[in-house]
């Protein structure tokens, strides 16, 4: 079946710290990804999203691409802020199915 | 108001109750799920529906049940509350009128606990 699967946290950075949140996933089709972005106490909101391969996904200085063939969707920041500071998760949709990784949670410390 | 709203944001249950959890959206998008959240599992799915009347079993959906008779609405009922089912719980839906792998929009949950 579908799955994702996000490298454990809690990830801890200083402020201006570059940042990767590793995330892969398994899909028996051509599925569509996506991060989110939960703060304290919210919902979650959609960060950045990618359709096809190869595609990069890009929001509020964070990035992602991609890449069918290491089945990834990595996320990166050059230089993450205080304001950061959030659960991210990683999540695969294929005919309708919205699929989450476990989560990550990042603080930023200044 | 415009978008997806759940109710109550808060709950506490005794064990063995039933409790309905509602979600409510305005845009009339046609699929709509629910999840609950679980510190070390993230979001898992209980139940979605793709349209009114039809629904589907996700990743966890024993004690659950969903129904979907308009469009709008998509409330979860917890026929007889554990205290395993305490946990946060969100709505989301999706417009497959912008293709069926779109994204998804999030209520802001329901902080659920079972005494």
């Amino acid at each position: 079946g579908n799955s994702v699967t996000q490298m454990e946290g809690p990830v801890t950075l200083s402020e201006e710290a570059f940042l990767t949140i590793n995330c892969t996933y398994t899909a028996t089709g051509y599925p569509s990804l996506f991060w989110y972005v939960q703060y304290p106490g919210e919902g979650l909101q959609l960060l950045l999203k990618a359709t096809k391969a190869d595609d990069k996904g890009s929001n509020k200085g964070f990035e992602a691409t991609y890449r069918k063939e290491t089945t990834s969707f990595h996320l990166e920041k050059g230089s993450v802020q205080v304001s950061d500071s959030a659960v991210y998760f990683c999540a695969l949709i294929f005919t309708g199915k919205l699929i989450f990784g476990q989560g990550t949670t990042l603080q930023v410390k200044p | 108001d415009a978008g997806i709203t759940q109710s109550p944001r808060y709950k506490i249950t005794e064990t063995g109750r039933q409790v309905t959890l509602m979600c409510h959206q305005t845009w009339s998008h046609s699929y709509m799920f629910w999840y609950r959240q679980d510190l070390g599992h993230g979001l898992r799915l209980i139940y979605y529906s793709a349209a009114a009347d039809i629904t589907d079993k996700g990743e966890v959906p024993d004690g659950y049940v969903v129904s979907r008779s308009k469009t709008e609405n998509f409330p979860l009922t917890l026929e007889s509350a554990t205290r395993s089912q305490t946990s946060v719980y969100f709505c989301a839906s999706s417009d497959p009128l912008q293709g069926v792998n779109t994204e998804a929009f999030f209520g802001q949950g329901t902080r659920l606990t079972v005494v």
